[in-house]
């Protein structure tokens, strides 16, 4: 089964609105969670790194004030969309690492797709 | 620094052909290397991953890998595709014991004609 949840699978909202994605992961703890977004036929681009208790870390030319990271406990990330525009419709995804102390794999969640009209 | 590149964004195969996804990678440490698979509107899946172990890996729905050193490649095989195998591929390598940052290829899209 899943071991990271994302919510919602699809959103459509209006331009200028704000939107939230939550990132759980299930059954364990993850202090660092990523976010990826994907256009069509693309790879996935890594917009953030979520830690737990501090601040995100953000890849070079992400807005941090569009893109608002809050990894407010242990298994929830959110990722929430600040006054939303068209070219901020993609395909978001996160993920969480599990298992230090071995190499640690990457579990993803089902993803998000934002549409924004 | 990692970096991962795969040759061939589109791929086509006859059902039951041999399939065959090239990766390779750079790294300045040992690398931890994943393929992954996406299927439309989805996340990505492991397929198999290579630990500095086997240098032969075998994963999910038949596929495996084979770790190069020498030619720095980790390509992806399957010996005969199935119409369930259409999807996209990624290739990954982690810098596992500094951050666990995952740096991804440009992926493959695999078609499989019946």
């Amino acid at each position: 089964g899943a071991v990271v949840s994302q919510h919602p699978s699809w959103v459509i909202c209006k331009s200028g609105t704000s939107v939230k994605i939550e990132c759980r992961s299930l059954d364990f703890q993850a202090t660092t969670m990523f976010w990826y977004r994907q256009f069509p036929k693309q790879s996935l681009m890594l917009m953030a790194t979520s830690n737990e208790g501090s601040k995100a870390t953000y890849e070079q030319g992400v807005e941090k004030d569009k893109f608002l990271i809050n990894h407010a406990s242990l298994t929830l990330s959110t990722l929430t969309v600040t006054s939303a525009h068209p070219e901020d419709s993609s395909f978001y995804i996160c993920s969480a690492p599990m298992g230090r102390g071995q190499a640690g794999e990457l579990f993803f969640g089902e993803g998000s797709r934002l549409t924004v009209l | 620094a990692q970096s991962v590149t795969q040759l061939g964004s589109h791929v086509s195969v006859s059902e039951g052909a041999l399939v065959l996804l090239r990766c390779n990678y750079s790294s300045s440490v040992p690398p931890y290397l994943f393929w992954y698979v996406q299927y439309p509107n989805q996340g990505l899946q492991l397929l198999l991953k290579y630990t500095s172990a086997a240098t032969l890996v075998k994963g999910i729905n038949g596929f495996e890998a084979e770790f190069k050193k020498s030619e720095t490649s980790f390509h992806l095989t399957k010996p005969s595709a199935h119409m369930s195998d259409a999807a996209e591929y990624f290739c990954a390598v982690s810098d596992y014991g500094t951050g666990n940052q995952f740096y991804f290829g440009t992926g493959t899209s695999l078609t499989v004609i019946p």
